[in-house]
């Protein structure tokens, strides 16, 4: 049973436009909602976090909105450059010290 | 932002041989540790979880005499798979937890002929 279910698999967005990738989750007792970043061949880079006492945060170019109710965070990348193409995952867990529950993957292309 | 190492970056070696990698946190002691396996195009997958100076947590299928896990010091994370075989040649993460948030290692490729 998979407790994090992320959309799209896959997205291309031109250069300038806005990409949006969601993920839904099961447990309520998840706390902490992270997003990474990975390259090909690299390990995942922490982009943004969230926990369920705000409904959106926002990191320069890069918002994550929160819907506590509906069970579903997003991830929003403003001004979408070729140098974001790479695969993001969601993520969520019970505290800083669980296991990570990732969402499958969404693989970003930006596209000149 | 906290640094996570790996060592090695790669690693090639032959079926039934034994190797180790290390997940190192740089600047921060790491109260638990993390390490995920990860196969091409696909998600993270959790393997065990480890606190330091205690035995490590196993995922239901990972055997863990196979992959050996210890947790040597609030900074350093080591795991050894013994006796590899090509099915186990994967790409291994490790992460660490400041108690807050996770941090990732860069990743070791492992390749087993």
């Amino acid at each position: 049973q998979q407790q994090v279910k992320q959309s799209p698999q896959s997205l291309i967005v031109q250069k300038g436009g806005i990409s949006i990738i969601n993920c839904a989750y099961e447990n309520t007792a998840f706390d902490y909602f992270p997003w990474y970043q990975q390259f090909p061949g690299k390990g995942p880079a922490l982009l943004i976090a969230i926990r369920p006492d705000v409904s959106e945060k926002k990191e320069g170019r890069f918002t994550i909105s929160f819907n506590k109710s509906a069970k579903q965070f997003s991830l929003h990348i403003m001004d979408s450059q070729p140098g974001d193409s790479a695969t993001y995952f969601c993520a969520a867990s019970k505290s800083g010290n669980t296991p990570l529950v990732f969402g499958k993957g969404t693989r970003l292309s930006v596209i000149a | 932002g906290a640094v996570v190492s790996q060592h090695p970056s790669r690693v090639i070696c032959k079926s039934g041989t034994s190797v180790k990698i290390e997940c190192r946190s740089l600047d921060f002691q790491a109260t638990t540790m993390f390490w995920y396996r990860q196969f091409p195009k696909q998600s993270l997958m959790l393997m065990a979880t480890s606190n330091e100076g205690s035995k490590a947590t196993y995922e239901q299928g990972v055997e863990k005499d196979k992959f050996l896990i210890n947790h040597a010091s609030l900074t350093l994370s080591t795991l050894t798979v013994t006796s590899a075989h090509p099915e186990d040649s994967s790409f291994y993460i490790c992460s660490a937890s400041d108690s807050y948030t996770q941090y990732f290692g860069p990743g070791t490729r492992l390749t087993v002929l």
